[in-house]
């Protein structure tokens, strides 16, 4: 059973980078089977796609933050990384990771969420 | 990439159907047949309860259907219960390896 966990900094300074960190126990991220996301959910808003990350096919951005985000993995401790550069208030909100289907894309099972607050 | 439409909240008494539309565009829900949808309770990750437009993942109840007709997908509860009060979510694949979510709609049980 797949398990994802998020975990990084509540607090971070404005203009600065928010770091995140997306364990995931019970199926490896190097498997072609699954691509894996990161998503994020403002205070009281909807959702927003952030970015995708494929072993097999690379990794894939939202084009209206791609100049600012990069996402990674490390193989070897089963996690992917976030990183959100120059950060301002509106970037602060829950950032969860999740699995997707390599073929289908949808999202099956998520971590639990990281609130981050972007403010000085 | 603009996101899908959604209406932004809905209601309906236990026992009855209702509907949330999803619309989007002929570059995303129009294109593929990849429209999921997702229930989120208060302070709770997202779940999938629809996937691939009209698909139900193991275990979710067969209260939940979608269907989809040119760029608007639709997700139909019925049965309403109390535990169904939650925001829902669509979702597509837009194309080039990008993804676009609906803004959300809250149901209310009445």
């Amino acid at each position: 059973q797949v398990q994802l966990q998020e975990s990084g900094p509540g607090l971070v300074q404005p203009s600065e980078t928010l770091s995140l960190t997306c364990t995931v126990s019970g199926v490896s991220i190097s498997s072609s089977s699954y691509y894996w996301g990161w998503i994020r959910q403002p205070p009281g808003k909807g959702l927003e796609w952030i970015g995708s990350f494929s072993y097999a096919m690379g990794t894939f951005y939202n084009p209206s933050l791609k100049s600012r985000v990069a996402i990674s993995a490390d193989t070897s401790k089963n996690h992917l990384s976030l990183n959100l550069t120059s950060v301002t208030a509106a970037d602060t909100g829950v950032y969860f990771c999740a699995r997707q289907h390599w073929l289908l894309y949808y999202f099956d099972s998520w971590g639990q969420g990281n609130l981050v607050t972007v403010s000085s | 990439q603009s996101a899908l439409t959604q209406p932004a909240s809905v209601s309906g008494s236990p026992g009855q159907s209702i509907t949330i539309s999803c619309t989007g565009t002929s570059r995303d829900v129009g294109a593929y047949d990849l429209v999921s949808w997702y229930q989120q309770h208060p302070d709770k990750a997202p779940k999938l309860i629809i996937y691939e437009d009209t698909k139900r993942p193991s275990g979710v109840s067969n209260r939940f259907s979608g269907s989809k007709s040119g760029n608007t997908a639709s997700l139909t509860i019925s049965g309403l219960q109390a535990e169904d009060e939650a925001h829902y979510y669509c979702s597509s694949f837009a194309g080039t390896k990008t993804w676009v979510f609906g803004g959300g709609t809250r149901l209310t049980v009445l």
